[in-house]
């Protein structure tokens, strides 16, 4: 199994480029999340969905936009590329409406603006 | 409001020694999951395990234990005997039906540095 799929691994975008961040699960999973890693700072939740068609704003969601067309794909887009968005990201994804889901992440996105 | 709370920004230790990770948390809901994650220096996210607030038995999964409980509100984590290879960031992360979409909300992580 693939799992949560990530792609691309390391992007360099100038500022004010639009990129978007590819995440696919092969589990059809209902829930989806899109993180963001900064050193020393833990995983911030960006997005997330809990189904093909529904998304919602989770703690840090500007600069940012996804869609859910289908329950394997949770794309997350970068309109204007800014230098805070400068992190890591991390697509998850969870099979149940419960918080005893064991969330599988995939194996993240290092994302550079300059 | 979620919280969770790892004091602890880093921490080195020699070979074999034991170690503790400690976490605090905050919630107002009855029914919440706790979790540990392991981040290696290559970058993934390892589960290492989750707790329900309904279960305080402590855990022990070879070198790793841990504590729960929950009139201190703390899941703390003890590497007994640790070696280089648990070398990682450790984040402690918590569950619940007011988070958004039961989405996790992870402390900052300990960074646990292990020398031979």
């Amino acid at each position: 199994n693939a799992g949560v799929t990530q792609t691309p691994k390391f992007r360099i975008l100038k500022i004010g480029q639009s990129m978007t961040l590819q995440c696919t699960q092969d589990m059809n999973h209902n829930y989806m999340y899109w993180y963001r890693q900064d050193p020393g700072m833990g995983l911030k939740l960006i997005y997330y969905s809990v189904g093909a068609g529904i998304t919602d704003k989770g703690e840090v969601p500007n600069g940012y936009n996804v869609s859910r067309s289908t329950t394997e794909d949770f794309p997350l887009r970068l309109e204007l590329a800014a230098p805070s968005q400068t992190s890591v990201y991390f697509c998850a994804s969870g099979p149940t409406v419960s918080g005893a889901n064991v969330l599988t992440f995939g194996a993240g996105s290092r994302l550079t603006v300059l | 409001a979620q919280k969770v709370t790892q004091a602890q920004t880093e921490i080195s230790v020699v070979e074999k020694e034991d170690v503790t990770l400690d976490c605090v948390y905050e919630t107002r809901d009855t029914t919440y999951y706790l979790f540990w994650y392991k981040q290696p220096p290559s970058g993934e996210l390892v589960f290492l395990i989750r707790r329900n607030s309904f279960d305080e038995q402590n855990e022990i999964s070879g070198r790793y234990s841990w504590n729960f409980q929950k009139s201190t509100s703390s899941f703390n984590f003890t590497i007994t005997a640790s070696q280089v290879v648990d070398s990682a960031v450790y984040f402690c992360a918590l569950s619940a039906f007011s988070n958004s979409g039961y989405a996790l909300n992870f402390g900052k992580g300990t960074s646990l540095l292990v020398t031979p």
